[in-house]
């Protein structure tokens, strides 16, 4: 089983919708949860970090569901420029000392005028 | 603007080669990462320095050879690579090894070609 697992996507939404998006993780134990944004042909760029209370960035909000073991991000009223694949990142605390990132596949997002 | 640095941004080479990506940052970051990207994949860890020590090696071949020669550089050392390592490799820093809550910062990403 992958630590990670995402949406597959893709979406395909028209500006202005609500889109939401999910990510499963396998280790209970896991402490810190990320989405990142990757531009085609570019580097991935934190987006936003997810907490326990879930937390908010303008149109994004992030929600963690530690019982459940799944983290989602809502974007509200899209923007061709929300155009992007997201990545779910989940830290696990196998004993490393560098708290090793799980990368999930990435969920395609293509907002259309 | 990315904070962290790499060169070249594209590399094309032959696999007799011997050619180095360098990644420089200075944020004051403690850990340095490698990964490997391809197409539609998400990234994957390759290497990880913390305090300039190498703390992770994810069981990449020897054709690759990291090194850190300080706290602000990262280098990765190529040679004898095969086609299928044509890739996008991305350097990252965070500020404390060990720290989940201490996000990745990436670089631009070296777009490598094999041939």
């Amino acid at each position: 089983r992958k630590e990670v697992e995402q949406d597959p996507g893709p979406f395909n939404v028209p500006e202005g919708a609500t889109v939401a998006f999910n990510c499963t993780y396998s280790n209970s134990a896991s402490q810190s949860f990320f989405w990142y944004r990757q531009d085609c042909r570019k580097e991935p760029k934190l987006l936003m970090s997810v907490y326990s209370s879930g937390n908010e960035d303008g149109r994004f909000t992030a929600q963690l569901n530690r019982a459940s073991q799944y983290i989602s991000l809502l974007i509200r009223d899209s923007k061709l420029s929300d155009s992007a694949t997201y990545l779910c990142v989940v830290t696990s605390d196998r004993g490393s000392t560098l708290g090793r990132l799980y990368f999930g596949r990435g969920t395609q997002l293509t907002v259309w005028p | 603007d990315t904070e962290v640095t790499q060169t070249p941004k594209h590399l094309v080479m032959g696999m007799t080669n011997k050619k180095s990506l360098k990644c420089e940052q200075h944020m004051g970051h403690r850990a340095m990462y490698w990964y490997k990207q391809k197409a539609k994949k998400p990234p994957e860890l390759m290497f990880v320095y913390s305090y300039e020590k190498l703390s992770i090696n994810e069981s990449v071949p020897s054709r690759f050879s990291p090194e850190c020669p300080n706290s602000s550089l990262l280098n990765l050392h190529l040679h004898a690579l095969q086609p299928e390592d044509s890739a996008l490799y991305l350097c990252a820093s965070s500020q404390v090894p060990g720290d989940g809550n201490s996000p990745l910062h990436f670089g631009n990403g070296t777009r490598l070609t094999v041939t």
